[in-house]
């Protein structure tokens, strides 16, 4: 069974661009959470997709949104960028909702704004 | 801010010793989850723990989880060259996301 995939897996942008980071969660989940990860502060939660819908949110800017299709691909955008967007972006899955159990990562897109 | 906390943030050790990393955390649980991630990597799940368990084991890891405390700890029995990594607990209370502490780097000397 494939893992999950994330592309790409590097990126560089300038500021107020936008990027889109694509997640292909493993063949059954459904559940796809987004996790941005930084040296100052670990990992922190962006949002939870479950069947194409968002059903939670992190406390981060409306620059950064999500979407997840009916294959339960996921995507996240971040417009505008800022210096501080730089970061390693996790995408996690599991066959069910949130907290309930094991996540699976992929090795994430990491992300450098100039 | 974040929810678990982990102690010690950097740890190193001989080959062979044994490793205890420990997380604090804030609010009830439903469970704890510890990971393993390698340098820039995705994380890895390696065990987890339901609140109403006190012990779990898995191989050479054994995690408490003392629910009054609030706090667990991930103990690596014999370590090896290979678990140099950081160790992240997540808790999970039911409300769909995971809050991740900020981990702790263990380095293992051969």
């Amino acid at each position: 069974k494939a893992g999950v995939t994330q592309t790409p897996r590097y990126l560089i942008k300038t500021r107020g661009q936008q990027v889109t980071l694509s997640c292909s969660p493993i063949s059954g989940h459904r559940s796809v959470s987004w996790y941005q990860q930084t040296p100052g502060q670990g990992l922190q939660f962006l949002f939870e997709y479950f069947s194409e819908t968002q059903r939670n949110k992190g406390n981060f800017p409306g620059r950064f949104s999500g979407r997840q299709f009916s294959n339960s691909r996921s995507e996240m955008n971040v417009s505008t960028l800022e210096l501080g967007d730089s970061a390693l972006y996790l995408c996690a899955s599991s066959p069910d909702r949130g907290s309930t159990g094991e996540l699976f990562f992929g090795e994430g897109s990491r992300l450098t704004v100039l | 801010s974040q929810q678990g906390e982990e102690d010690p943030q950097a740890l190193s050790i001989q080959e062979g010793e044994n490793a205890t990393m420990n997380c604090s955390y804030k609010t009830s649980i439903n469970n704890l989850q510890w990971y393993r991630q390698n340098s820039g990597r995705g994380l890895v799940h390696l065990i987890l723990i339901r609140s109403n368990e006190r012990e779990k084991h898995s191989g050479r890891l054994r995690v408490t989880l003392d629910t009054s405390k609030k706090s667990s700890s991930l103990l690596i029995t014999a370590s090896r060259a290979a678990d140099t990594a950081s160790y992240f607990c997540a808790t999970g209370s039911g409300t769909y996301k995971y809050i991740f502490g900020t981990g702790t780097r263990l380095k293992v000397l051969a």
